[in-house]
């Protein structure tokens, strides 16, 4: 099984809103990752977590916070966000360790408006 | 500058054509991996490869590694429009969780 599951697979929110997006893995993966995709460009990394710690951030706006409540979840969080945050949100997991591969969910389909 | 520059990022040829994309650094890399993603959709992984001079086959896919875990290539044979989409290198830098991807190969195949 290489599974990573996203929910909700869309989303449409406005500038005000809260929402939050889900990630699910049980491959006993300990690397947790978070991407942010525009249009026509290749994934750029947001977020690593090894342990359930949160061991990268690339610099990244404080209306996004991720959270990783156990091993196999991880979550993003999104408040106040911009247009230009719409963007396909991509979660994925590995093993920890620089020879390792890592497995993708589906995407998150983000439309801020 | 991005880690991992890949090239060529776009390439149309007509089926049956032979090609190859390119993905290289200036650093090493403990492992490289090729996705292959559809639009709208999660990158699909292909292959990984681990060890300087590696080579790879995945049926008309052929990955070779370089041998200073630097570069990697990715090569088709007698492509099939099946093989349109968005091919994707990434790497873990050595030691690292870290995963970057290259700028991408958006590839179309003409019948």
């Amino acid at each position: 099984d290489t599974e990573v599951t996203q929910t909700p697979k869309h989303l449409v929110m406005g500038m005000t809103n809260k929402k939050s997006l889900k990630c699910e893995q049980h491959m006993g993966h300990r690397a947790m990752y978070w991407y942010k995709q525009k249009a026509k460009k290749p994934p750029e990394l947001m977020f690593v977590y090894s342990y359930e710690k949160l061991s990268i951030n690339e610099s990244v706006p404080s209306r996004f916070s991720p959270e990783c409540p156990n091993s196999s979840l991880l979550n993003l969080h999104l408040h106040a966000l911009q247009p230009e945050d719409s963007a396909l949100y991509l979660c994925a997991s590995s093993p920890l360790g620089g020879s390792t591969e890592a497995f993708f969910g589906q995407g998150t389909r983000l439309t801020v408006v | 500058t991005q880690l991992l520059e890949q090239s060529p990022q776009f390439l149309s040829i007509q089926e049956g054509e032979n090609l190859t994309v390119y993905c290289n650094s200036s650093s090493v890399f403990s492992s490289l991996q090729w996705y292959r993603q559809e639009p709208g959709e999660g990158p699909v992984l292909l292959v990984t490869v681990v060890t300087g001079g590696e080579v790879k086959k995945l049926k008309r896919l052929t990955f070779q590694f370089g041998d200073a875990r630097k570069d990697s290539s990715l090569h088709i044979t007698a492509a099939q429009p099946g093989d349109t989409g968005l091919y994707l290198c990434a790497g873990k830098v050595y030691n690292n969780n870290d995963m970057r991807f290259g700028a991408g190969t958006r590839l179309t195949v003409k019948p």
